[in-house]
């Protein structure tokens, strides 16, 4: 099945840049999707289709997708960007299923 | 506005069974490809399974730890969405969201998401 990597954490200042990666094997054949999940919350979307943001998503959440990597960058950083996000891909090679990275937890300093 | 309202868990036996309910609100649900996600304690996020509109054929798939044991179905007639729990495992032990599934190729992705019902597994 495919598998999908995160790093399990990653720590960036207010008003930096945060970089989250999300590894696969020709990931950038692949629409990547990104969800943040807040504490005690469900996941929202935020990026979809590798780069696109729903509405309500500040511009500030954006997304890229090449060879085996996919990134979310979260410019401008605030203190409520702290929490969890998750990358996925649905892999229609494999019984049609839905598959999650291993997410990553964002602590702002 | 677009709801979705999960019931349905609690506390069950190993080897026991379980019905939750996702009520949908605020969109067309009988053209909707709806979804289920888990998450357990500390954990992140497991799909479960899927079913189609009745208009796409309305079958199911499942993740490979629960098929054969899990069941999704849906009742368009009352907007609602069902995910029957067999011969349950400690390890079922999670928060299960409904979430709708996004078609637009080649990707599917989850929009919105259901709070959650936490089921616990445990004798």
């Amino acid at each position: 099945s495919y598998v999908l990597t995160q790093p399990p954490s990653v720590s960036v200042a207010p008003g930096q840049t945060a970089r989250i990666t999300c590894g696969g094997n020709n990931i950038g054949s692949k629409s990547v999707h990104w969800y943040q999940q807040k504490p005690g919350q469900a996941p929202v979307l935020v990026v979809y289709d590798d780069s696109d943001r729903p509405s309500g998503i500040p511009e500030r959440f954006s997304g890229s997708n090449s060879g085996n990597t996919a990134t979310l960058t979260i410019s401008r950083v605030e203190a409520g960007d702290e929490a969890d996000y998750y990358c996925q891909v649905w892999d229609s090679s494999s019984d049609h299923s839905y598959v999650f990275g291993t997410g990553t937890k964002v602590t702002v300093l | 506005e677009v709801q979705l309202v999960e019931s349905g868990g609690g506390l069950v036996k190993p080897g026991g069974s379980l019905r939750l309910s996702c009520a949908a609100s605020g969109f067309t649900f009988s053209n909707a490809w709806m979804s289920w996600v888990r998450q357990a304690p500390g954990k992140g996020l497991e799909w479960v399974g899927r079913i189609k509109s009745k208009t796409d054929g309305g079958t199911t798939d499942y993740a490979a730890p629960v098929k054969g044991r899990f069941t999704i179905s849906r009742d368009d007639s009352k907007n609602t969405l069902y995910l029957q729990m067999n011969s349950l495992k400690t390890e079922d032990t999670a928060v299960y969201y409904c979430t709708t599934v996004v078609l637009v190729v080649p990707g599917n992705w989850f929009d919105p998401w259901g709070q959650g019902t936490l089921v616990t597994v445990s004798s």
